[in-house]
């Protein structure tokens, strides 16, 4: 079953503005992870923010987490055509650090 | 660092053979996890293991198995291959500490995948 779930699907912008995606859980997390994956490849490991921390960056990404809302968003800035990917959230929960649960992910479109 | 590797890259199946799919870690890596990617039901977690031993599962049925060798290499084994195994099969690896959790780091690193189609 997915613990994560991404928002929205599928977000197309220009280049040069910034994108903001959601992911929203259902269970307490002990940290929540970001992953890109261009064109069903590999996944590549963004960012990692622990379930005791409220905001953390990364270059161009910045991640919030809110776990009163169960919630985290990714924003990037400046986006660029090679951000075209999809974006998924990964949660992991009790005693298993290395058992993720995805989410559907968002597929994030930037237009040159 | 050589990054993860998955071999074979591209498979394709009969319904009802099995198939065995092969994983080397990023080195110095003990920790290696398996995960299914369908259009269906997206990325969902097979199985971890540290030091040879299985230290998590996900809720597949007992047809889909694995391994650790000592070097940390894995291996996944899918018997009696149904249409709706195909998928990209994933292999993640990352830098656990074990028990004590020191030295340990969350963060996994994916391997390109390996494409088995079952027909």
């Amino acid at each position: 079953s997915q613990q994560g779930e991404e928002d929205p699907q599928a977000l197309s912008i220009q280049e040069g503005e910034n994108a903001t995606m959601n992911c929203s859980y259902k269970t307490s997390i002990n940290n929540l992870q970001w992953y890109r994956q261009n064109s069903g490849r590999g996944l590549v490991h963004l960012i990692l923010i622990r379930s005791n921390e409220r905001e953390k960056h990364s270059g161009r990404l910045r991640v919030t987490l809110d776990t009163s809302k169960k919630s985290s968003s990714l924003l990037i800035t400046a986006s660029r055509a090679a951000d075209t990917a999809s974006y998924f959230c990964a949660t992991s929960s009790g005693g298993s650090n290395y058992k993720l649960t995805f989410g559907k992910g968002t597929l994030l479109t930037v237009n040159p | 660092k050589a990054g993860v590797t998955q071999t074979p890259r591209y498979l394709i199946k009969t319904r009802g053979q099995q198939v065995t799919l092969s994983c080397s870690p990023i080195s110095g890596h003990r920790s290696v996890s398996w995960y299914q990617q369908t259009p269906g039901q997206g990325l969902q977690f097979l199985f971890e293991y540290f030091s040879e031993t299985q230290r998590n599962k996900g809720n597949f049925p007992g047809r889909f198995s694995g391994r650790q060798f000592s070097n940390s290499r894995s291996e996944m084994n899918v018997s009696t291959l149904e249409l709706g195994d195909s998928a990209l099969y994933l292999c993640a690896s990352s830098s656990s500490g074990g028990t004590s959790g020191k030295g340990s780091s969350y963060e996994q690193y994916f391997g390109p995948g390996t494409r088995l189609t079952v027909t």
